[in-house]
């Protein structure tokens, strides 16, 4: 069961453009949400994060969305630079889980100068 | 951000033999680890959680007496794959956050383990 879905498994897009990676989740129970950058065979990076509690997250060029009713998330990279391309996680916990995280598959993110 | 070391980063071994993971939080103590698994192309699948001083939490499907893990002190857990096989080939990764109820994951660099 995949509690967390990213549909897009790849995302091209041209320098300076947005780039807008999308997520859904369906546990309910989950009320902290995370975005993760991954090059192979390296481990993830940290980008940004969000309670539940919000709907909105800005960190520079990245913000995160998260619409609690549609149980859906996503993360916007503005603008878009080459060095931006990876494939990019999100991933859902628990606040009282110590980093516990369940991910979705990921989204390959080309980034074309 | 914290700090987490891993190590090795790549290993080969023969069929049959044990392999020892390590994973250390550097700047800060972990009384709580993570160590996952991904296949190629795929995502990222808990395998269990690392308790320092008592025994790990095993998610569902992964044999506890295959991967054995350890978490003797505050800064270090490791994960020993008993008796590899080719289908143990893989990407494993652990992950620690630090105190004070974080939920913001720090991961290490990841083991790419070939059996052959």
């Amino acid at each position: 069961d995949q509690q967390v879905k990213q549909n897009s498994p790849s995302l091209s897009v041209q320098e300076g453009r947005i780039s807008i990676l999308n997520c859904d989740y369906t546990n309910s129970m989950f009320d902290y949400f995370l975005w993760y950058k991954k090059y192979p065979a390296e481990g993830p990076t940290f980008l940004i994060s969000i309670s539940s509690i919000k709907d909105k997250n800005e960190d520079g060029r990245f913000t995160v969305f998260l619409n609690k009713s549609a149980k859906h998330l996503s993360l916007h990279i503005v603008p878009s630079q080459p060095g931006d391309s990876a494939v990019y996680f999100c991933a859902a916990t628990y606040v009282s889980s110590y980093g516990k995280l369940t991910f979705g598959q990921g989204t390959i993110l080309t980034v074309h100068p | 951000g914290a700090v987490v070391s891993q190590h090795p980063s790549r290993v080969i071994c023969k069929s049959g033999t044990s392999v020892k993971i390590e994973c250390r939080s550097l700047d800060f103590q972990a009384t709580t680890m993570f160590w996952y698994r991904q296949f190629p192309k795929q995502s990222l699948m808990l395998m269990a959680t690392s308790n320092e001083g008592s025994k790990a939490t095993y998610e569902q499907g992964v044999e506890k007496d295959k991967f054995l893990i350890n978490h003797a002190s505050l800064t270090l857990s490791t994960l020993t794959v008993t008796s590899a096989h080719p289908e143990d080939s893989s990407f494993y990764i652990c992950s620690a956050s630090p105190p004070g109820g974080n939920t913001e994951a720090f991961f290490g660099q990841g083991t790419r383990l070939t059996v052959v």
